[in-house]
């Protein structure tokens, strides 16, 4: 069974600092990764997805990830946070029938 | 493009009575439609999928008779929430899968979220 795990419940880091988001998952086929983020009392975003080909993908507002298939891991990463990077990121897990699987979430915090 | 409502954002119900949340795909067809649950603080839970012109599909502790899904065209699911008590209290939230341009690959776009308070 697929399954998505982000060790980090909460981080917080200084405006201007970089930012890495874990992400680690379970899935017994190639999969389609994807990272979302939601303010409070929103919807999802998509910041950036994976579905093959170059491991090193661009996402909106300066976000990129990095898919490792060794370790089994899709990290987000943004060299300098602002204030208004402020959300909750979750990192999911999909096949082709888009049966999507979510992890627990980060809570990220920006100190001024 | 690839935009997804949803109506009402807010509800506030007596319990006892029912609540229908819409979910549409405002400028695509989507043929699948899938329903979340998310408690504060806490991550997406998938409740069912919704396809056209068929049943939907529950996950395993979702019960079907109180969570009714219709998926009557390609552009609309409804939930409707029977007989609601304050633990169905919840953010809900719809989503619709569209195919990637490549034409093999999926993925979802999600609306914005309605919040159920069932007093």
């Amino acid at each position: 069974a697929q399954s998505v795990t982000q060790p980090d419940i909460h981080i917080t880091v200084s405006e201007g600092a970089s930012l890495e988001l874990r992400c680690n998952y379970s899935y017994g086929a190639t999969p389609y990764l994807f990272w979302y983020v939601q303010s409070p009392g929103q919807g999802l975003q998509l910041l950036l997805k994976y579905f093959s080909g170059d491991t090193l993908v661009q996402g909106i507002k300066g976000f990129e990830a990095e898919f490792k298939r060794s370790q089994s891991s899709f990290n987000l990463c943004k060299p300098s946070v602002h204030w208004s990077d402020a959300a909750e990121y979750f990192c999911a897990v999909g096949g082709n029938n888009n049966d999507m699987r979510f992890g627990a979430g980060t809570r990220l915090t920006v100190k001024p | 493009g690839a935009v997804v409502s949803q109506h009402p954002s807010w509800v506030i119900c007596k319990s006892g009575t029912s609540v229908k949340i819409e979910c549409r795909s405002l400028d695509f067809q989507a043929t699948t439609m899938f329903w979340y649950r998310q408690f504060p603080k806490q991550s997406l839970m998938l409740m069912a999928t919704s396809n056209e012109g068929s049943k939907a599909t529950y996950e395993q502790g979702v019960e079907k008779d109180k969570f009714l899904i219709n998926h009557a065209s390609l552009t609309l699911s409804t939930l409707t929430v029977t007989s609601a008590h304050p633990e169905d209290s919840s953010f809900y939230i719809c989503s619709a899968r569209v195919r990637t341009a490549s034409g093999v690959t999926y993925e979802q776009y999600f609306g914005p979220g309605t919040r159920l308070t069932v007093t």
